[in-house]
């Protein structure tokens, strides 16, 4: 069964950058049809999508994040990170980890499974 | 961006009751469209993939259907623990979620 576990600081001053770990068990991050994301979601409203990346470090961004955000691999450790700059409260959120299917088009599609979150707030 | 929109916002419906939620795109999205159920304090779901392939181990009373700008989730016969919001994504460019649908039992 595959598991994705989010980890990382709780609490993140403003103007700091909030790091995030997926630890990825029960499979291989190293597989070619899928990718890996991070979606976020901040309390009491809906969900948007970070970004995602596939094992051989190719990555797609959301647009309206894309300046603040780094992500990465590591298969060595099967996991991969989030790296988000220049925080605010509006970065307050719970964040996801997910699977995420890489069509036959070769885009990016659904995300399934899902971590179980990690909030993380930011706050001075 | 391609805008996805959900209608209603929320709504209350008792068991055994029929349920529809629409998820309207901005632009033509073909069939890339996912459904989601998120319970009160959990993770999301994937239910429905292409607008209407249903995920293995998920309920037969759950149904997708449309394509283009048009897309809708069926509940056919609603049960207690279908209490959930759910979320309508579409990964045609880029990937973007609607506001979400909450569903509550009457």
């Amino acid at each position: 069964q595959l598991l994705l576990q989010e980890s990382g600081p709780g609490l993140v001053k403003p103007s700091e950058t909030l790091s995030l770990t997926c630890a990825v068990s029960g499979d291989s991050i190293s597989t070619n049809t899928y990718y890996w994301g991070w979606i976020r979601q901040p309390p009491g409203k809906g969900l948007e999508w970070i970004a995602s990346i596939h094992y051989i470090g190719s990555t797609f961004y959301n647009p309206s994040l894309e300046t603040r955000v780094t992500i990465s691999v590591d298969t060595s450790k099967n996991q991969f990170s989030l790296k988000l700059s220049s925080v605010t409260a509006a970065d307050t959120a719970v964040y996801y980890c997910a699977r995420q299917r890489l069509s036959i088009t070769g885009a990016i599609d659904w995300f399934d499974p899902w971590g179980q979150g990690t909030l993380v707030t930011v706050s001075s | 961006d391609i805008q996805m929109t959900q209608s209603p916002s929320s709504l209350s419906a008792s068991v055994g009751d029929r349920v529809t939620i629409t998820c309207r795109a901005s632009e033509t999205i073909s069939s890339y469209l996912n459904w989601y159920q998120q319970k009160p304090g959990k993770a999301p779901k994937l239910l429905i993939s292409a607008a209407s392939s249903l995920q293995s181990g998920v309920p037969s009373r759950f149904s997708g259907s449309g394509s283009g700008t048009d897309f809708t989730l069926t509940i056919s016969s609603l049960q207690p623990e279908d209490l959930a919001t759910y979320y309508c994504q579409q990964s045609y460019t880029g990937l973007t979620f609607g506001g979400g649908t909450k569903v509550e039992i009457k």
